[in-house]
């Protein structure tokens, strides 16, 4: 079975102070993870994805296999971060798979 | 590329009603899902196509909720009849074929049972 779980509903920093989102996960194969945001009246959209070790938006996660935690980081917060994001897995290898979410963490970031 | 398309955005009915949804996939997109959010929770995904036959409905309440998807492009997912935990919002996403892609979600339908 799969599982994530993002400890925090919510959690607020102020501009420029550092953020980690928290998730871990639950898989007894090799999982693909993704981060997906949802700002204010907007649809849920893709931030980024494990297997592309990319930054995006200065966000960065690396996927902590032996922790089993996929946690997003920024350095540096704007206030255009306060969104929801979700933590999604997906069972790996497979052309086409569902997307298993946590329940979402809220941030805010206060000016 | 214009996006997944759904609608209605909102709909309001009392229980024991029922409802449809709609949805258009980006084009070319073979694989389609149903996913549904309550409130304070992640979507959990109800059904999932891959062009017009169904790969995954482990989750789909088969005695009130059925989806189709027509000629492998459009789908439908009704509800009948409605009960009051059935309100959330229903999203559907598409993602095309290939390993590692990822999946595109429309702006979803927010149903309200009264």
């Amino acid at each position: 079975a799969q599982r994530v779980t993002q400890p925090e509903k919510l959690l607020s920093v102020f501009k420029g102070a550092p953020v980690e989102l928290k998730c871990n996960y639950s898989y007894s194969g090799s999982p693909e993870l993704f981060w997906y945001v949802q700002y204010s009246r907007q649809r849920l959209q893709l931030l980024l994805r494990h297997i592309s070790r990319e930054s995006i938006k200065g966000f960065t996660a690396d996927l902590n296999k032996g922790e089993t935690s996929f946690h997003l980081k920024k350095p540096f917060a704007q206030e255009e971060d306060s969104a929801m994001y979700y933590c999604a897995l997906r069972a790996g290898g497979t052309s086409y798979g569902k997307l298993t979410f946590g329940q979402g963490t809220i941030l805010t970031v206060h000016p | 590329e214009a996006g997944v398309a759904q609608s209605p955005r909102y709909k309001i009915i009392e229980k024991r009603q029922s409802v449809a949804f709609w949805c258009n996939p980006i084009s070319g997109h073979a694989t389609l899902y149903w996913y549904q959010q309550i409130l304070g929770q992640g979507p959990k995904l109800l059904i999932q196509f891959q062009n017009n036959g169904v790969v995954d409905d482990s989750q789909l309440p088969k005695d009130r909720f059925s989806a189709e998807r027509l000629k492998g492009v459009d789908s439908t997912l009704k509800i009948q009849p409605a009960k009051l935990e059935d309100s959330a919002v229903y999203l559907c996403a598409s993602s095309p074929t290939g390993l590692n892609q990822p999946q595109h979600f429309g702006d979803g339908t927010r149903l309200s049972i009264l």
